[in-house]
């Protein structure tokens, strides 16, 4: 199986501060990676879907990038709605599997 | 607007088989993948597998010995089946559609709310 791993764990960071969020694969995986936002008690969310294309509706703060096996999310303007916990996935062999999740805290 | 809800037993006794249904409102189940996703505190999220709305799967190897993904068209719904469960079964169950409008590139577009199963005699 690929192994996603993300870094930080977590973090602590204020209203519009910029975010990044780092995901590496255990081997390369194109651009076959996803990004999703979870809030406590709901579903995940998708923000980014091959590596960089903004899901419909999500806001332009967001924006993802890399490809192989290093890949970053990034928010360029933390907003009080992001405070959240996120994870990558990838699909470019099965099983897909998740990162373990960053959870952005209120500083 | 597409929505999916999850639904099925909450308490599953060890060794017994669980069993969740999807529905799925606002749009059609043909012509799309479906899939079950779980997450626990422990594990984080994991895929359990998927399926095409014609029947054909793909699932976990770590779970393929006890699942069964099924669909029923003439009802918009798709099933997870999950045998011999023991407490490590202990989880959030989501379905989910899998969106391959930007073939090869999957991703999952529409989720359920989640349901809690725990796995207890």
């Amino acid at each position: 199986d690929i192994q996603m791993t993300q870094s930080p764990s977590s973090l602590s960071a204020s209203v519009g501060d910029r975010v990044t969020i780092t995901c590496r694969a255990s081997q390369s995986i194109s651009n076959y990676l996803n990004w999703y936002q979870q809030k406590p008690g709901k579903a995940p969310k998708l923000l980014i879907y091959a590596a960089s294309s903004l899901q419909s509706g999500v806001p332009s703060t967001f924006s993802g990038s890399g490809s192989g096996t290093d890949f970053t999310l990034t928010i360029s303007s933390l907003q009080p709605e992001d405070f959240a916990t996120y994870y990558c996935q990838h699909t470019y062999s099965t099983p897909w599997t998740f990162g373990q999740g960053t959870k952005v805290e209120i500083k | 607007q597409v929505q999916l809800q999850e639904s099925g037993p909450g308490l599953v006794k060890p060794s017994e088989t669980l069993s969740l249904t999807c529905t799925v409102s606002g749009g059609s189940i043909t012509n799309y993948y479906w899939s079950w996703i779980r997450q626990t505190p422990g594990k984080g999220l994991e895929w359990i597998g998927y399926m095409y709305y014609s029947g054909s799967t793909n699932y976990n190897p770590s779970l393929k010995s006890r699942v069964t993904i099924s669909v029923d068209t003439s009802k918009n719904q798709f099933s997870l089946k999950l045998s011999s469960v023991t407490a490590a079964d202990t989880a959030v169950y989501y379905c989910a559609r899998v969106q391959t409008r930007w073939y090869p590139f999957y991703y999952f577009d529409y989720w359920g709310q989640g349901t809690l199963v725990t796995v207890s005699s």
